[in-house]
């Protein structure tokens, strides 16, 4: 039973577009939702998260909007870079067990 | 710091056979986890450790194996390999305050043929 639903599996833009990726949850007791970024070869990094008392996070170029009422939240990469194309995994956790629960992740491409 | 370190970086086994994956980390993070990514089903929890001597099974722990005899280490062995455990492999810490903060290491990709 996949607890984290990410959407799309893959992404290819333009430079300069707009990507975003869309995560959707059932527990609510998750209070804690995190995205990673993956580059080929290396391991996941944190990249931004948010509580679900914020409705929206910005970190640069990088927003993640909240939906609490929809159970869902999602990535947006504003004036896409080539050096962003990475695999993007949203993810969940609660306060109570500390093992956040991982979408499938997004490949996404962003072309020069 | 050398965050989390893992080793080897690259395997191949052949069915049948067992080895141990490495991991050790020096920021002195309480929690320590094994995932396994393979396309299309993104990051599976394998086994977890909250502290040394004290780990858990995660979603897909079947065919490893896992200890904790100190905080800096958390070693995965395979018992006998198959080829449904090719993957990449990757190890991951974390404090107990900001347990939702995972730290990966560079993952080791295994090839069971």
């Amino acid at each position: 039973q996949q607890q984290v639903k990410q959407s799309p599996q893959s992404l290819i833009v333009q430079k300069g577009g707009i990507p975003i990726i869309n995560c959707a949850y059932e527990n609510t007791a998750f209070d804690y939702f995190p995205w990673y970024q993956q580059f080929p070869g290396k391991g996941p990094a944190l990249l931004i998260a948010i509580r679900p008392d914020v409705s929206e996070k910005k970190e640069g170029r990088f927003t993640i909007s909240f939906n609490k009422s929809a159970k869902q939240f999602s990535l947006h990469i504003m004036d896409s870079q080539p050096g962003d194309s990475a695999t993007y995994f949203c993810a969940a956790s609660t306060g109570g067990s500390y093992i956040p629960t991982f979408g499938r992740g997004t490949s996404l491409i962003v072309h020069p | 710091n050398a965050g989390v370190t893992q080793t080897p970086k690259f395997q191949v086994l052949k069915t049948g056979q067992s080895m141990t994956l490495q991991c050790a980390q020096d920021m002195n993070h309480e929690y320590m986890s094994w995932y396994r990514q393979d396309p299309g089903m993104g990051l599976r929890l394998i086994h977890y450790s909250v502290g040394a001597g004290i780990t858990d099974q995660g979603e897909v722990p079947n065919g490893y194996n896992v200890s904790r005899s100190t905080t800096e280490d958390f070693p995965l062995r395979l018992l006998s390999a198959a080829p449904s455990q090719t993957s990449v492999y990757f190890c991951a810490s974390s404090t107990g305050i900001q347990a939702y903060e995972q730290y990966f290491g560079p993952g080791t990709r295994l090839t069971v043929t």
